[in-house]
């Protein structure tokens, strides 16, 4: 099971901020380790969507934003479209021995 | 342009084994990690394997450790995921990722392995 802890759906209106919590523990998110942002359409190939906590890769609307504190990462989606029903994935690295690399259970998001 | 192209899944027995393979163009294979994620149908994304760019450093998830084998072959601009004692639990569309600087920058399309009798 993973280390990293989504709520599983979140729903919004058009417009609206729905924001996307993921909590970790000591050895990885509160141990200070980048956290990243993947967006999965219906469908489709995960898309790396907010990289090094805060950070956008081009392309990525400014509509999304990232953020980190302690043992936790959030992603915020503003202004709500159509096309942002999907699923988010974080993703960090863990230092202890179960493996190095984690991802969180996921959030599908609904845009109502 | 980057691009990543797994091949090699299919239906295969329980117990039995499977490579897959993933062919990477567009940019220096031998310069980046690579990593293999899975996701079983229906399911979220699971972190599989990595390896580091020159193909020494390894790390598995606990997972499939001791079962799994990820390699890669710089000369062929390719990634291997050597799969042995399959389980039903392996089901899943396997991707390979470009690893830049411990996050998932590019992935390829996937490729669907389905473990069943």
């Amino acid at each position: 099971q993973s280390v990293l802890t989504q709520p599983p759906s979140l729903s919004g209106a058009p417009g609206q901020r729905v924001t996307i919590s993921c909590t970790g523990s000591s050895s990885n998110i509160g141990a200070g380790y980048d956290v990243h942002w993947y967006q999965q359409l219906p469908g489709t190939v995960p898309k790396l969507l907010i990289y090094g906590d805060t950070n956008r890769p081009s392309g990525v609307p400014d509509r999304f934003s990232g953020s980190k504190s302690g043992t936790s990462a959030s992603l915020a989606i503003t202004g709500l479209q159509a096309e942002d029903e999907a699923d988010y994935y974080c993703q960090s690295y863990d230092s202890s021995l179960t493996g190095r690399y984690v991802f969180g259970t996921g959030t599908k998001v609904t845009v109502l | 342009q980057v691009q990543l192209v797994e091949s090699g899944g299919g239906v295969v027995q329980p117990g039995r084994s499977l490579r897959l393979s993933c062919a990477a163009s567009g940019f220096t294979f031998n310069r980046y990690g690579m990593h293999w994620v899975r996701q079983a149908p229906g399911k979220g994304l699971e972190w599989v394997a990595v390896i580091w760019y020159e193909g020494s450093n390894k790390d598995y998830a606990e997972s499939v450790k001791g079962r799994f084998s990820i390699s890669r072959d710089n000369s062929k601009n390719t990634l291997y995921l050597e799969m042995n004692s399959l389980r039903a639990e392996d089901t899943a569309v396997y991707y390979c990722a470009r690893d830049f600087s411990q996050r998932m920058d590019v992935w390829g399309q996937g490729t669907t392995v389905i473990v069943s009798s």
